[in-house]
């Protein structure tokens, strides 16, 4: 299986700042990585697909980068609205696997 | 646009059959470039990606090692919906369990159910 590791595990921000998490595959899968937000008591909902591609209705300050195993989203400017928690996901191969999370709480 | 819809029990009993149901409108399951997917989220276990069923000419099922002894996932045409059943259940299986739809990354989620494993 390709393990997902996302760094760091929690952090801590203002609205109007520019936040970075990473995620690094055990192994190289291309560009197929996704990344997803989560809300408590809701379900993921995508933001980036292949690695960089915003998916529509996603506002523009969500960026993804990377290829291989090394992989980041940026969050050009914080809005109340992105606290929440953040997953990298793999599609490269079976079984997909997901990132243990990153929480994004308010400083 | 589409949506799916989740139903089934939030509690199962120890060793029992756990089966959910993801009701699919505004897509088909027997569309050609989606796969239909379950996963379940737990504290322990984070966001774990259980199977799927696709059609590619024909169905296709793939499952997580984890479950694999245990699950089925079947696509239902007639009522353009796709189930999951996992068999002898132990409270390690106490999940939130998410469909979702794929055409690549997970675009579309249902909306989640809680199950509860205990006697």
């Amino acid at each position: 299986d390709i393990q997902m590791t996302q760094s760091p595990s929690s952090l801590s921000a203002s609205v109007g700042d520019r936040v970075t998490i990473t995620c690094r595959a055990s192994q190289s899968i291309n560009n197929y990585l996704n990344w997803y937000h989560q809300k408590p008591g809701k379900a993921p909902k995508l933001l980036i697909y292949g690695a960089s591609s915003v998916q529509s209705g996603v506002p523009s300050r969500f960026s993804g980068s990377g290829s291989g195993t090394d992989f980041t989203l940026t969050i050009s400017s914080l809005q109340p609205e992105d606290f929440a928690t953040y997953y990298c996901q793999q599609t490269y191969s079976i079984p997909i696997t997901f990132g243990q999370g990153t929480r994004l709480d308010i400083k | 646009q589409v949506q799916l819809q989740q139903s089934g029990p939030g509690l199962v009993k120890p060793s029992q059959t756990l089966s959910l149901t993801c009701a699919i409108s505004g897509d088909s399951v027997s569309s050609d470039s989606a796969a239909w997917n379950w996963i379940r989220q737990s504290p322990s276990r984070g966001l774990e990606w259980l199977g799927r069923t696709y059609y590619r000419s024909k169905w296709y099922n793939e499952y997580a090692v984890s479950v694999k002894s245990r699950m089925t996932i079947n696509p239902d045409t007639s009522k353009n919906q796709f189930s999951l059943q996992l068999n002898s259940v132990t409270p390690e299986d106490t999940a939130v369990y998410y469909c979702a739809s794929s055409r690549g990354a997970f675009d579309i989620w249902g909306q989640g159910t809680v199950v509860t494993v205990s006697s």
